[in-house]
């Protein structure tokens, strides 16, 4: 059964970069999936941050494109977040998920998701 | 702000129905019958429930349905339990490869 899991530090200084790693169990992420971060700020709705597949081809939320980098680890079976020069409204649950090719980033597997705060 | 738009809360009793609308543009909902509603427990994983408008997933129950008119999609969950006391989150597939969500929708069950 395919899991994810998010990992990461749970406080990041505003300005720097936000990284997470999100390690996929149980199935191959060379698989006709693309893999994708998801944060909910508090209080508020789900956010699509971005999607990549295997080979490396990615989609960002337009609104956080300049400033994310997602990124997949074959060899690790992981996928990575890098967003950088964060501030106080990054503070989020980010969720790693998972996207059958061809649904058009329905979203079918979720991680628990992890609490990333931005505070000096 | 949210792409899409859901009412902050909605409650019913127990056996009763209620319907949770989400808004969109004819970018996203309107143009695409890639509609997903996610039930969301705090704490927990968001669970798909809902796909591609009306499709349930294995497993979820028939209680909870869905559909779309224009650029207005709509989860409808039948016969309320208590278990279905939920934050519920709409998501459409947009023009440009982007996928957006609502506000969310807290569902309390009286």
């Amino acid at each position: 059964q395919l899991q994810l899991q998010e990992s990461g530090p749970g406080l990041v200084k505003p300005s720097e970069t936000l990284s997470l790693t999100c390690t996929v169990s149980g199935y191959s992420i060379k698989t006709d999936y693309y893999w994708g971060w998801i944060r909910q700020p508090p209080r508020e709705g789900l956010e699509w941050i971005g999607s990549i597949f295997h080979s490396g081809t990615a989609y960002y939320n337009p609104s956080l494109k300049s400033r994310v980098t997602i990124s997949v680890d074959t060899s690790k079976n992981q996928f990575s977040l890098n967003l950088r020069s964060v501030t106080a409204a990054d503070t989020a649950v980010y969720y790693c998920a998972a996207s059958p090719g061809g649904t058009y980033f329905r979203f079918d597997n979720w991680g628990q998701g992890t609490l990333v705060t931005v505070s000096s | 702000q949210s792409a899409l738009t859901q009412p902050p809360s909605a409650s019913g009793s127990p056996g009763q129905s209620v319907t949770i609308y989400c808004t969109g543009t004819s970018s996203d909902i309107g143009g695409y019958n890639y509609v997903s509603w996610y039930q969301h427990h705090p704490g927990k994983a968001p669970k798909l429930i809902i796909y591609e408008v009306s499709k349930r997933p294995s497993g979820v129950p028939d209680r909870f349905s869905g559909s779309k008119s224009g650029n207005t999609a709509s989860l409808t969950v039948s016969g309320l339990q208590a278990e279905d006391e939920a934050d519920y989150h709409c998501s459409s597939f947009a023009s440009s490869n982007v996928r957006v969500f609502g506000g969310g929708t807290k569902l309390t069950v009286l």
